[in-house]
């Protein structure tokens, strides 16, 4: 069964940087074809890829946000990492991480976690 | 980067109706499209890939079709657990995704 669940600060100030811990189980990162998206979702607005991570370590981030992001990834721990500098208001929103619905290929997204909850303000 | 059109942005419907939702994608995307339904709190969940291929374990009230640009999302017979937010996702322009501004489903 494949299960996803972020954690992270809930509140962050403006200017710091977020450190979003993506926990994952029923699967592995290390075996080919696997790959782990994050995705945003500001409050009432819509959804917002970020950036993807796939088993040999390439990484992709979106174009906007490139300059801000890191991910990485634990394969012993099962754990995507994910950080976004310079935080800002606009930056509040629910963070998702998500995987394929089958391995071999990164999408679609079937499998979701539940989302956190993080709000910029000092 | 492809942008997703999604029409209308929200309306209101009935139990037993018919419902098209409508996605436009600003350049070629073949099939490469996804649909998600939103519950408030919650986590997307996927309803049809490919355009057209049904989700295991989504109700068969929900089809998709389309391809190139033009994507629709039917919902045969609405139920009252159907009413929720759909966003379209198209994910051709590798690994880069962008999905749609969403639909929101209310109560009549």
């Amino acid at each position: 069964q494949v299960t996803l669940r972020e954690s992270g600060p809930a509140l962050v100030k403006p200017t710091q940087t977020l450190t979003l811990t993506c926990t994952f189980s029923g699967f592995s990162l290390s075996t080919s074809g696997m790959c782990v998206s994050w995705i945003r979702q500001p409050p009432g607005k819509a959804l917002e890829w970020l950036a993807r991570i796939d088993w040999d370590d390439d990484k992709y981030y979106s174009t906007s946000l490139k300059t801000r992001l890191t991910i990485s990834k634990d394969t012993s721990k099962n754990q995507v990492v994910l950080t976004m500098t310079n935080m800002d208001p606009v930056d509040t929103a629910t963070y998702y991480c998500a995987r394929a619905l089958s391995g071999g290929s990164c999408y679609p997204l079937g499998y979701w976690g539940q989302g956190t909850l993080v709000t910029v303000s000092s | 980067a492809i942008r997703m059109t999604q029409s209308p942005s929200s309306f209101s419907a009935s139990t037993g109706d018919r419902v098209t939702i409508t996605c436009r994608a600003s350049q070629g995307i073949s099939s490469y499209l996804a649909w998600y339904q939103q519950k408030p709190g919650k986590a997307p969940k996927l309803l049809i890939y490919a355009a057209s291929t049904l989700q295991s374990g989504v109700p068969s009230r929900f089809s998709g079709s389309g391809s190139g640009t033009d994507f629709t999302l039917t919902i045969s017979c609405l139920q009252s657990e159907d009413f929720a937010t759909y966003y379209c996702q198209q994910y051709y322009s590798y690994p880069m995704i962008t999905f749609g501004q969403g639909t929101r489903l209310e109560i009549k």
